[in-house]
């Protein structure tokens, strides 16, 4: 079956560490996305990538960076730089890099601070 | 300017209605309804795209009004398994492939 995965489901970051969190896919989709979820919010853009070897910033980016490297997988890794880590992190990915597209999400990983 | 869902959240009887609307102040293209059920991601129910048009799904349906950039989702003789919260995500035409998300609507529906 066709999917996204994303691992780990739980991930905790001490003080001055950075963490990566992965994020891989088989639906053979150009476009990837990483979001954040806090409770009682919607999602939010950190970085979105349109194909491969290329990726721009959404509205959250600062404290974050990816790469895209092959086309199946889209890392995010949370840097020290980001203060305030703890969130519900999802990876979504489209078919093409439209609004009109569906976009199907992993299980996602939820990071705290140790 | 993320748009704005209503209600918040609503609690509801199985087998009794739901509306929930999706209102944007930004001009539209498309219009993605999502369902997320607690620690779980989002899964995906419609897209409604410019042109005013309606769509359905087994019990749930959606209509985009693209002069009013607002769309409204219907559930329909709810079961226990519509539970969750309800997300629009809305493409705009400044937006450049992104989706803007509203704070979602919690759907509970009692037995």
């Amino acid at each position: 079956d066709g999917g996204i995965t994303q691992s780990p489901k739980y991930l905790f970051r001490k003080e001055g560490q950075n963490v990566t969190l992965s994020c891989e896919q088989n639906l053979n989709h150009d476009a990837m996305y990483w979001y954040r979820q806090d409770p009682g919010q919607g999602l939010r853009l950190i970085y979105y990538s349109q194909i491969v070897n290329d990726f721009q910033k959404g509205d959250i980016a600062e404290g974050y960076s990816v790469s895209r490297e092959k086309k199946e997988s889209f890392p995010l890794t949370v840097t020290s730089a980001q203060k305030n880590p703890t969130a519900f992190y999802l990876c979504a990915s489209s078919r093409r890099p439209a609004g009109n597209q569906p976009q199907h999400f992993g299980d996602g990983t939820r990071l705290s601070i140790l | 300017q993320q748009p704005v869902q209503s209600p918040q959240a609503v609690i509801l009887r199985e087998g009794e209605d739901a509306v929930i609307n999706c209102s944007s102040s930004k001009a539209l293209y498309s219009v993605h309804w999502y369902r997320q059920k607690h620690g779980e991601a989002p899964v995906f129910l419609m897209i409604l795209l410019k042109g005013g048009e309606q769509k359905g799904h087994e019990k749930i349906s959606a209509s985009f009004n693209e002069k009013k950039q607002q769309s409204s989702l219907y559930l329909t003789a709810s079961q226990l398994s519509y539970s969750g919260t309800y997300f629009c995500g809305t493409g705009r035409v400044d937006s450049n492939y992104q989706l803007i998300w509203g704070a979602g609507t919690k759907l509970i529906i009692k037995p």
